[in-house]
């Protein structure tokens, strides 16, 4: 089993739309989990970071994390076609010298 | 503030021969991370090293592949001999902390794009 898994895709959406990207990670312990945005040929850049339950919201993007049922979530309002990439979740685990594992992505287009 | 630096940014080898790649992190950055991301793959780690101690290196196979981090700032991962199956993206990544548990992510270099034929 892998620690993160994502869904491949890719998950198309109209622009304006809500794309709703979803993670599950397999360590109960895990602590700070990440989202990072991957344009083709570019290396990935962080765009969000969750550490409690609940959501975080940050401008079009909010981050909801659920440790019971060990999901992660980002969900991308007003999509733009702009948004269209590769989202890569990242799980922190505490064991093994602070140990991040990523998930393989699922890539997003959003149509215009 | 200039973020992580990487060179080159592609390299075209033939098997069986060395080859290096460079990163210099993010100023003050005291933890560096040397990450391969093969296609439609999420990167996996290399190494972590804490300033110049490589704290986790249970992932590089060591029979091709070193590093080091001398004086704990820049850093070089060499791979020798390359072997077709090497073909990749080599990220290097720096962040601030240490052992505590992560307060923040890392900030990726721009990558190098390996290819060996």
């Amino acid at each position: 089993q892998k620690e993160v898994e994502q869904n491949s895709g890719p998950l198309s959406v109209p622009e304006g739309a809500i794309a709703s990207l979803n993670c599950t990670y397999s360590d109960r312990v895990s602590q700070s989990f990440f989202w990072y945005r991957q344009y083709s040929g570019k290396s990935p850049e962080l765009i969000m970071s969750i550490y409690s339950n609940g959501d975080k919201e940050d401008g079009r993007f909010t981050a909801q994390l659920n440790k019971a049922s060990q999901y992660v979530s980002l969900l991308i309002r007003d999509s733009q076609p702009s948004d269209s990439a590769t989202y890569l979740c990242a799980v922190n685990t505490p064991f093994g010298f602070n140990k991040f594992y990523f998930g393989s992505g699922t890539k997003l287009n959003v149509k215009p | 503030e200039a973020g992580v630096v990487q060179s080159p940014r592609y390299k075209i080898i033939e098997k069986k021969q060395p080859v290096a790649f460079w990163c210099n992190p993010i100023s003050g950055h005291n933890t560096l991370y040397w990450y391969l991301q093969n296609l439609g793959q999420g990167p996996e780690l290399l190494i972590r090293y804490e300033n110049e101690e490589a704290v986790d290196d249970s992932q590089l196979p060591k029979d091709r592949f070193s590093a080091e981090r001398l004086k704990g700032v820049d850093s070089t991962l060499k791979i020798q001999p390359a072997e077709l199956g090497d073909s990749a993206v080599y990220l290097c990544a720096s962040s601030l902390f240490g052992r505590r548990p992560s307060c923040g992510g890392y900030t990726f270099g721009s990558g190098t794009r390996l290819t060996v034929v």
